[in-house]
């Protein structure tokens, strides 16, 4: 079936609003993740969901950032007042069961704050 | 806290093989990885060896690992110009550590 799919691809904000990112993972797998990639580095975990719960959280950076997953598929990172330093390309991934196994990458959606 | 170190760049004429070296901190990891990024895309997962092994072969790629110094590599055979790209390291479960990945650049 398809991958795991994010949306937008890019967004442009100014600082101080708030902005959502949205990931769709891979039909069935119910582990899903969201990292963080700043330019010329690697992905750095903010949350890992196993069904509708996060697993662990322990990756977002402040309590401005939050994430939901509310049926165990789709998930939403929420950005609130949102800071030039924020701006990253935003990774979803997916596994079948979470844990150990294997996790497929999104495409990324690049958030700009201006 | 965990942590995974490459080196930056490397460089290599078409049809040679490039080795590219990675070590980690996190012994607990049952799977360490390889992911391949180009400029612009999300993360393609190349390869992956399961902790109690010492190598994985997969057609071009074979992958090496080292427990004891914690250190992995991976080692791609007749090296394209389309295996151009940064390439990842990551060790964990569920929370991936990435290191800062490995600009690997194939000259004709």
């Amino acid at each position: 079936g398809a991958g795991v799919s994010q949306t937008p691809s890019n967004k442009v904000t100014e600082k101080g609003k708030y902005v959502e990112l949205r990931c769709d993972p891979i039909s069935g797998h119910t582990a899903l993740y969201w990292y963080r990639q700043s330019l010329g580095q690697g992905p750095e975990f903010l949350i890992y969901f196993q069904g509708t719960g996060a697993a662990d959280d322990s990756g977002l950076p402040n309590d401005r950032f939050f994430a939901v997953r509310p049926e165990g598929s789709v998930s939403t990172l929420k950005i609130q007042r949102t800071e030039r330093g924020d701006s990253a390309v935003y990774l979803c991934a997916s596994s079948l069961s979470g844990s150990e196994e294997t996790q497929y990458f999104g495409p990324g959606t690049r958030l700009l704050v201006l | 806290g965990e942590d995974v170190e490459q080196s930056l760049f490397l460089s290599v004429r078409e049809g040679d093989s490039s080795v590219i070296n990675c070590t980690y901190t996190d012994s607990s990891s049952t799977y360490l990885y390889w992911y391949k990024q180009e400029p612009g895309a999300g993360l393609q997962l190349l390869t992956y060896i399961f902790s109690n092994m010492d190598m994985k072969q997969d057609q071009r790629l074979t992958v090496l690992l080292n427990k004891k110094d914690k250190h992995l590599s991976l080692r791609i055979a007749d090296t394209q110009t389309g295996d151009s790209a940064i390439y990842f390291c990551a060790s964990g479960g569920g929370k991936l550590i990435f290191g800062q990945g490995t600009e690997l650049s194939v000259k004709p």
